[in-house]
């Protein structure tokens, strides 16, 4: 059982778009830690996709933005494509657990 | 370019010890803390251990505290972590990670490739 909760699985045709929520509670997410997410394509390691909540590193489509509340986060691509078929992991911190916490994955699947 | 290849994973029996390396380069590896993630076989992403950038600083998860030791080599660019009283739940690609940036442990980005550490009989 996850410390932060996603959906399963979520999907979309091409050129839509979808939203990945990730739920905490006021030990992480709602305590204003930040939550960043990651992408995690068939076979490979784990890439940041977002970091700060709502910031995307160099290199990463502006289709994928990322956003905040309470104790809730989101993940949302746009335009969806092929290529984005994955496994997305949003993370924060945890100060009662006094370490790094995970979701626990929702796979992506473009239709 | 920043590159972290691990090594040392395998198939080892339940009780038993295996050590794993992480080697960094393109980087000041020294100024960085690290970050142990592992993932199950077709499970998802489990935080397992942080080491400041001096080594002086190290954070476990419950689920390895007390059997896990992570340690590094600044003057080689080398990561460790030193795996005792290994059981099946350990099973798992170790993923070693750098910090996005130089202020804190978190994000994660880039992670090495992983090596596949197998607990069985």
């Amino acid at each position: 059982q996850s410390v932060l909760t996603q959906p399963p699985s979520v999907s979309g045709a091409p050129g839509q778009r979808v939203t990945i929520s990730c739920t905490g509670s006021s030990s992480n997410i709602g305590a204003t830690y930040d939550v960043h997410w990651y992408q995690q394509l068939p076979g490979t390691a784990p890439k940041l996709l977002i970091y700060g909540n709502n910031n995307r590193p160099s290199g990463v489509p502006d289709r994928f933005s990322g956003s905040k509340s309470g104790t809730s986060a989101s993940l949302a691509i746009s335009g969806l494509q092929a290529e984005d078929e994955a496994d997305y992991y949003c993370q924060s911190y945890d100060s009662r657990l006094s370490g790094v916490v995970f979701g626990g994955g929702t796979k992506l699947t473009v239709l | 370019e920043v590159q972290l290849l691990e090594s040392g994973g395998g198939l080892v029996q339940p009780g038993g010890s295996l050590r794993l390396s992480c080697a960094a380069s393109g980087f000041i590896f020294g100024s960085y803390a690290m970050t142990w993630v592992r993932q199950a076989p077709g499970k998802g992403l489990e935080w397992v251990s942080d080491i400041s950038s001096s080594g002086g600083g190290t954070y476990y998860a419950d689920s390895v505290k007390g059997r896990f030791t992570i340690s590094r080599d600044n003057s080689k660019n080398m990561l460790y972590l030193q795996m005792n009283s290994l059981r099946a739940d350990d099973t798992a690609v170790y993923y070693c990670a750098k910090p996005f940036d130089i202020v804190s442990t978190e994000p994660l980005g880039p992670w090495g490739q992983g090596t596949l550490v197998t607990v069985s009989s």
